[in-house]
């Protein structure tokens, strides 16, 4: 079974600030793909970024980025220059490949950007 | 291109009652998936479709829970003689299942709240 922690329940930063956030996974599988998904409140969850467990190269999307440690079984997400329109619940997931790819969430941090 | 869509948004209902959640994926998109939100948790897989045929269902999905996809376009949620405990966001995602594993695409979500 695949699980998905994140271990930071809220978060709060100041606007333009970078911030961190993090997740750890298990599967056993080799073959998966990483997510992080932004879901602001009252709004619709979207995607923020996508890694592909057989690339070292950390994914960035803009002011995204990811810290991939496989051997760690670490996904953290950075936010750089933080925006009022960032404040969301962030979640972490998992989906290994092949079967249903059902997404595995993690329960999610609450991150705050204040003005 | 329009994304996914649930209707209704919202649904207000008595204890025992039926009610039924409406899902319109991506177009081209020929994978389904309901998943379950309660309140501070991350989002748990409920069922998914690939085109018209349902392949996996959660436990959670317990046998007042019925999902269809008669024509591998748009799926509907069932929730027999619901319960209290029913109340949540039913989230409707799609994707194309194909050569590598695609994102997962979110609707807005139905919150149901059973009286």
């Amino acid at each position: 079974a695949q699980t998905v922690t994140q271990s930071q329940p809220e978060m709060s930063v100041q606007e333009a600030e970078t911030v961190t956030l993090s997740c750890t996974y298990d599967t056993s599988e080799n073959n998966y793909y990483l997510f992080w998904y932004k879901q602001p409140p009252s709004r619709q969850m979207i995607l923020v970024i996508r890694q592909e467990a057989y690339k070292q190269q950390n994914a960035t999307e803009n002011r995204f980025s990811v810290n991939f440690q496989k051997a760690a079984k670490s996904f953290s997400l950075k936010i750089s220059d933080s925006q009022l329109g960032d404040t969301a619940m962030y979640f972490c997931a998992l989906v290994t490949q092949g079967g249903s790819e059902k997404l595995v969430f993690g329960k999610g941090t609450k991150l705050t950007v204040n003005p | 291109d329009t994304g996914v869509s649930q209707n209704p948004r919202h649904k207000i209902t008595k204890r025992g009652q039926n009610v039924t959640f409406r899902c319109d994926p991506i177009s081209e998109h020929n994978r389904l998936y309901w998943y379950r939100q309660t309140l501070g948790q991350g989002p748990e897989f409920l069922t998914y479709f690939q085109n018209e045929a349902q392949l996996e269902k959660s436990r959670l999905l317990s046998d007042r829970f019925s999902a269809e996809r008669p024509k591998g376009s748009f799926s509907t949620l069932e929730i027999q003689r619901t319960e209290q405990g029913d109340s949540a966001m039913y989230l409707c995602a799609s994707s194309f299942w194909g050569a590598s594993t695609d994102t997962q695409y979110f609707g807005p979500g139905t919150r149901l709240t059973v009286l």
